[in-house]
Formats: C-alpha cells, structure tokens, sequence
C-alpha cells in the first residue's frame, strides 16, 4: 500500500513568517501534485512536479520534487492571510491517474 | 463554466437508507473519480472510471457502488447507508496523464 506522509498537520503563523510543508513516501510517484482547498470547495491545482529535482516558483510558493521522486515539499515565503486553507499533496501512481493523498496541512496565517 | 457539478451539496440519512450521489462533468474527460474526505485523512478515493461503461475499485469501495453509463455522468450508490459512511464526498474527473478537475462536494450525514 502506497502512503504519503504529509507535516506538520497544523500551522498557525503570523503574517511575514515562512514556512515549509512536507510530504514523504517510500514509494516512487510519475509525478506529485500540491493542492489548495478552501472551506466548502474542492481541492483545486496549484502545481504539478515531474522530474526528480525539479523546483517550481508560483509567486511566494516554492514547490521542490526531491530526486528520487518520492517526497515533495512546498514552501511559502513572507505568507499572506490570503494563504490561509488546506494545503494538500497528492502523488499520481502512474496507474489510470490514480491519485494518493498526503493527509493535508492546514494553513492559519495571522494578520 | 461549470466543470464538474455535484448533486446534492447536503444530505442526511437514517442508518439502512440508500441513496446516490450524482457527479456531472462538461468537460468530456474520460477518467472520473470519487473520493471520500475526512478529517485528518485527506482524500481516499472509492472508485474510479476509465471510461464510460467502466468502473473499478479504489482504496476504500466497501459499502459503496458505482455507475458511468455515460461519459458525463459518474453516480455513487449507497445501499444501506451507516455512519462510518458520514464524510464529505468529492467527484473528479480528467483526461488521461492530465490533472484531475474537483467538484465542490457532497456533504452527507448519516445518523
């Protein structure tokens, strides 16, 4: 059984801090995809890694795969109110797309 | 633009009622999914589609059954519902190797 092991569970922070989400496994994904979900709504796409070593920017979110393709981390720099909500990984088992959950971090940033 | 629509947004059963959730998506993709979402578990997925008039299990299809008789349509069935089976039910749907698109959810109590 493929697990994907997401830290810390909660977060509560103040507006400007840093942080860094992670998401480990034993287990080798196609490719790994990071989450955002806000309360009543979907999960919805914010970035998908591929290659083992490959770093993505979207704005003040900074996405690393590690190189072998098993962990994932996401970190977000000088973090807004805006950045509040559930932050999810997910690795793609390659296998008619299916997807496996990290358990979620759940983002408060203070004002 | 309405993606992938979920029926209904709400619901609660008595323990032994059935009822199907519906899942419509507008986008022709051929791979749909439903997954489950509770607290400190992120997303399971129930059962999935390839393709219409296909279906197969997830991680956790007990209790649970399914049916795309068309592409657009992915419906999931509760025979006799308990509540283990309170959570908040997501439906997805994508294209092959592309990521998965989410409704905004199902929430069903079962009492």
């Amino acid at each position: 059984t493929q697990l994907l092991e997401q830290s810390p569970q909660f977060l509560s922070i103040q507006e400007g801090e840093n942080l860094t989400v992670y998401c480990n496994s034993s287990s080798v994904f196609s490719s790994l995809q990071w989450y955002r979900q806000e309360p009543g709504e979907g999960p919805v796409l914010l970035v998908t890694v591929v290659t083992g070593g490959e770093v993505k920017k979207l704005k003040r979110l900074t996405f690393q795969f590690g190189d072998a393709r098993k962990d994932s981390s996401l970190h977000i720099t000088a973090a807004q109110p805006g950045d509040t909500g559930l932050y999810l990984c997910a690795g793609d088992t390659g296998n008619t797309g299916k997807l496996i959950f990290g358990q979620g971090t759940t983002l408060q940033v203070k004002p | 633009n309405a993606g992938v629509t979920q029926t209904p947004k709400f619901r609660v059963l008595k323990t032994g009622q059935s009822m199907t959730l519906l899942c419509a998506q507008d986008m022709n993709h051929e791979y749909m999914y439903w997954y489950r979402q509770d607290p400190g578990m992120g997303l399971r997925l129930i059962h999935y589609s390839v393709g219409e008039g296909t279906t197969a299990k997830g991680e956790v299809p007990d209790g649970y059954n399914v049916s795309r008789l068309k592409k657009q349509n992915f419906l999931l069935g509760l025979e006799s519902a308990a509540p283990s089976q309170t959570s908040v039910y997501f439906c997805a749907s994508s294209e092959p190797n592309q990521p998965q698109h989410f409704g905004d959810g199902t929430r069903l109590s079962i009492l």
